[in-house]
C-alpha cells in the first residue's frame, strides 16, 4: 500500500462548481497535513496547512482532516478557471527527521 | 514568489556528465528538501538537510549527492548522468520540520 494516494483524475468541472479533492494515507503517525497547487511545470504552491483532525477554511478553500479514517479532503467553492492545476496532498509526521511525502496529485480542469 | 531561489532554471547536458544544482532557502529557514519530478510523474523525495546535517533520505541514487553549507544554501550534485535523469528538480525549505515547506521554481534538467 502506498503511503499517500490520490485519484489522479483528470477531474473536469464547470466554472462555479464546488470541487472535492480527496487523499488517503496509510501511516497513522501523520499529524500535519498540507495541500499544494501546482501549475504545469511550476513549483508547488502551499494552499493549506493543518494540524490533526478538523476543518480549516481560507477563502474559497476548506481543508478537512479525518485521522480516524486517514482521509483528507480539500474543497474549493465557486471554482474558477484559474484553479485549473494539479493538487497535491502532503501529510507529515511530527519529528524533525521525517521526510514530507507527496501524493501523486489530482489534475483539475475548471471549464469556463 | 516563495522566497526559495534555484539556479540554473534550465540545463541541457550530455550523458555521462556531472551537474550541480543550487538552492538558496527562504531567509531564516534551516531545513532544505530536494525533490525530483519526471515528466507526468509525482514529486519524489530525494533528501532533506537541517542546519547542515542530513536528516532524511528518500530514493536518492548513489550517483546523486547533496550538501547544505554553513550559510544554509544547498547543492545537489548529479553525476554520470543518464537520459532517465531528465526531470524537474525542486528545492524546498522550511523553518523547522514539520512546518509547511515552500518550493522554488525548479531546475529543469535535460540529458541528451
Amino acid at each position: 500500500q502506498k503511503e499517500v494516494e490520490q485519484d489522479p483524475g483528470p477531474l473536469s468541472v464547470p466554472e462555479g462548481a464546488i470541487v472535492s479533492l480527496n487523499c488517503t494515507y496509510s501511516n497513522s503517525a501523520f499529524q500535519y497535513f498540507m495541500w499544494y497547487r501546482q501549475y504545469s511545470r511550476k513549483g508547488p504552491e502551499l494552499l493549506m496547512y493543518t494540524y490533526s483532525s478538523g476543518n480549516k477554511e481560507d477563502g474559497r478553500f476548506t481543508a478537512q482532516v479525518d485521522k480516524s479514517s486517514k482521509y483528507i479532503s480539500l474543497f474549493i467553492r465557486d471554482s474558477q478557471p484559474s484553479d485549473s492545476a494539479t493538487y497535491l496532498c502532503a501529510p507529515s509526521m511530527k519529528t524533525s527527521y521525517d521526510k514530507v511525502i507527496f501524493g501523486p496529485g489530482t489534475s483539475l480542469s475548471v471549464i469556463p | 514568489d516563495s522566497g526559495v531561489t534555484q539556479t540554473p532554471k534550465h540545463l541541457i547536458t550530455a550523458t555521462g556528465q556531472r551537474v550541480t544544482l543550487r538552492c538558496s532557502p527562504r531567509s531564516g529557514d534551516l531545513s532544505v528538501y530536494w525533490y525530483q519530478q519526471s515528466l507526468d510523474q509525482g514529486l519524489q523525495f530525494l533528501i532533506q538537510y537541517y542546519n547542515g546535517e542530513e536528516r532524511a533520505k528518500g530514493n536518492i541514487l548513489e550517483r546523486f549527492s547533496a550538501q547544505q553549507f554553513p550559510d544554509l544554501h544547498s547543492e545537489l550534485n548529479l553525476s554520470s548522468l543518464e537520459l532517465g535523469d531528465s526531470a524537474l528538480y525542486f528545492c524546498a525549505s522550511s523553518v523547522d520540520p514539520p512546518g509547511a515547506i515552500y518550493f522554488g521554481e525548479g531546475s529543469w534538467l535535460t540529458v541528451v
